[in-house]
């Protein structure tokens, strides 16, 4: 199975500052459509997941253009400019490249 | 707009099955594949399966094969999970969630507790 492994594990952020969270995948997500299959899901406090960013670095549907993501073949960042109290959660990267789907163990993010 | 309404709470003993239900609406059923994801505090998030809800093909994690099985419902618009022969490790929040053949997950409903006690 693909490991996703995400860094760190927690971090803290004063409103209005940004913040970057990393994801390092054990294998190569670019398929050979050219598409790299890693997304970004929050879940808030006592919430489900949801869908931050979907292929690497598009915009799910409603998602404020305050994050963004990029990345490489293995490695990948999701970054949170202007920190809101609305962002507090917990981030997870996950990839469809390959069964079974795997996600990384996901990073806190609390304010300051 | 999308919603997905899980069926509620289950407490069951070990060795029993339960079925969870997975009731969409705000868009056409048949558009998007439904999957399933298993949240424990020591594992995290585990994917189990989809379903095309169009033809009902499945697709398994092979953790979990023998443990769940994915099923729909067309005409209520439903799709459900049977898990089976259940243990203590079977205790977990188990969502649904919808979506396209490359994103699976774009929607999520709000899970739901099983919880494995004799």
């Amino acid at each position: 199975d693909i490991v996703m492994t995400q860094a760190p594990l927690s971090v803290s952020v004063t409103p209005g500052e940004s913040a970057s969270i990393s994801c390092r995948s054990s294998k190569s997500l670019l398929h050979s459509n050219g598409i790299t299959y890693v997304y970004w899901y929050l879940q808030k406090p006592g919430k489900s997941p949801q869908l931050l960013i979907y292929r690497m670095s598009n915009l799910a549907s409603g998602v404020p253009d305050r994050f963004s993501g990029s990345g490489s073949e293995t490695d990948f960042t999701l970054k949170i400019s202007r920190v809101e109290a609305e962002d507090v959660g917990i981030y997870y990267c996950g990839q469809l490249l390959e069964n079974p789907n795997t996600f990384g163990a996901g990073t806190k993010l609390e304010l300051k | 707009q999308v919603q997905l309404q899980q069926s509620g709470a289950e407490l069951a003993k070990p060795g029993s099955s339960v079925k969870i239900s997975c009731k969409a609406s705000g868009y056409t059923f048949t558009s998007y594949y439904i999957s399933w994801i298993k949240q424990t505090t020591g594992q995290g998030l585990e994917y189990i399966g989809y379903i095309n809800t169009g033809s009902g093909g499945t697709n398994y994690n092979e953790k979990f094969k023998g443990k769940a099985t994915l099923t729909v419902d067309k005409s209520s618009s439903t799709a459900f999970m049977q898990l089976s022969s259940l243990t203590p490790d079977d205790s977990a929040v188990y969502y649904c969630a919808s979506g396209g053949t490359t994103t699976l997950f774009d929607y999520w409903g709000q899970g739901v507790m099983v919880t494995v006690s004799s």
